[in-house]
């Protein structure tokens, strides 16, 4: 699976928007790109997915250009609650039986 | 509906003990999955089933992890007997076959943390 870069940790204020950039020069065709988050003492948590351009859920924005060689995680005014690790991978989601290959994740500190 | 759940939440063992841990997934998936973290490290991949067929073993660190799902449904990872670097959490997720433009999204339960003296 692709390797992805991302920053180690990001701080922020309440009410803010959060965009985390992640790398991953050698994705491959067949790759998508998943987030998930993760709180203390709990399980990663899948926040949202996508191939190419752009995907918005209730809850966070991904972009991705038209290289897919990095994509951004875009959480709109982002709350006390958001701190958490987030983690940026990329495989071949469209198959069954992927393993999840998980980075160090960036670790969003929001402050009121 | 009900996500992935875990029993126990926490256990404590000694060295040498054996230790079973337990994963319900999500009532009509598949594709079941355990994944750990040990201390300050990455959470890493275990082991897949499909329904009760093991998949791929491939991230089972030694012999003494043994994982089943009988009748495909709930799954149990057993160690023994367990060492000091077993211990950390370990997670369970679980996925339905995509299907069509569908992907494969793992859906976690909390974990167990398992510590070993």
């Amino acid at each position: 699976l692709a390797k992805t870069t991302q920053p180690i940790s990001m701080d922020s204020y309440e009410g803010q928007e959060v965009n985390i950039t992640c790398s991953h020069n050698n994705i491959a065709t067949n790759d998508y790109i998943t987030w998930y988050q993760q709180f203390p003492s709990q399980g990663p948590r899948f926040i949202i997915q996508g191939y190419k351009t752009k995907v918005t859920n209730e809850v966070a924005s991904l972009f991705i250009p038209a290289d897919r060689k990095s994509s951004t995680l875009s959480l709109p005014r982002v709350s006390l609650s958001d701190t958490a690790v987030y983690y940026c991978l990329v495989g071949p989601f469209n198959q069954a039986g992927t393993a999840l290959i998980f980075g160090k994740g960036t670790t969003l500190s929001v402050s009121s | 509906e009900a996500g992935v759940t875990q029993f126990p939440s926490h256990s404590v063992i000694e060295k040498g003990q054996t230790v079973t841990l337990r994963c319900d997934p999500i009532s009509g998936h598949d594709n079941l999955y355990w994944y750990r973290r040990v201390m300050g490290k990455e959470i890493k991949f275990l082991l897949h089933f499909v329904k009760e067929s093991k998949q791929d073993e491939s991230g089972m660190p030694n012999n003494r992890f043994l994982a089943e799902r009988t009748g495909g449904t709930y799954s149990t990872l057993k160690v023994q007997p367990a060492e000091l670097e077993d211990s950390g959490v370990y997670f369970c997720a679980s996925s339905q076959d995509p299907a069509g433009t569908s992907t494969d999204t793992q859906y976690f339960g909390p974990g167990t943390r398992l510590t070993v003296l």
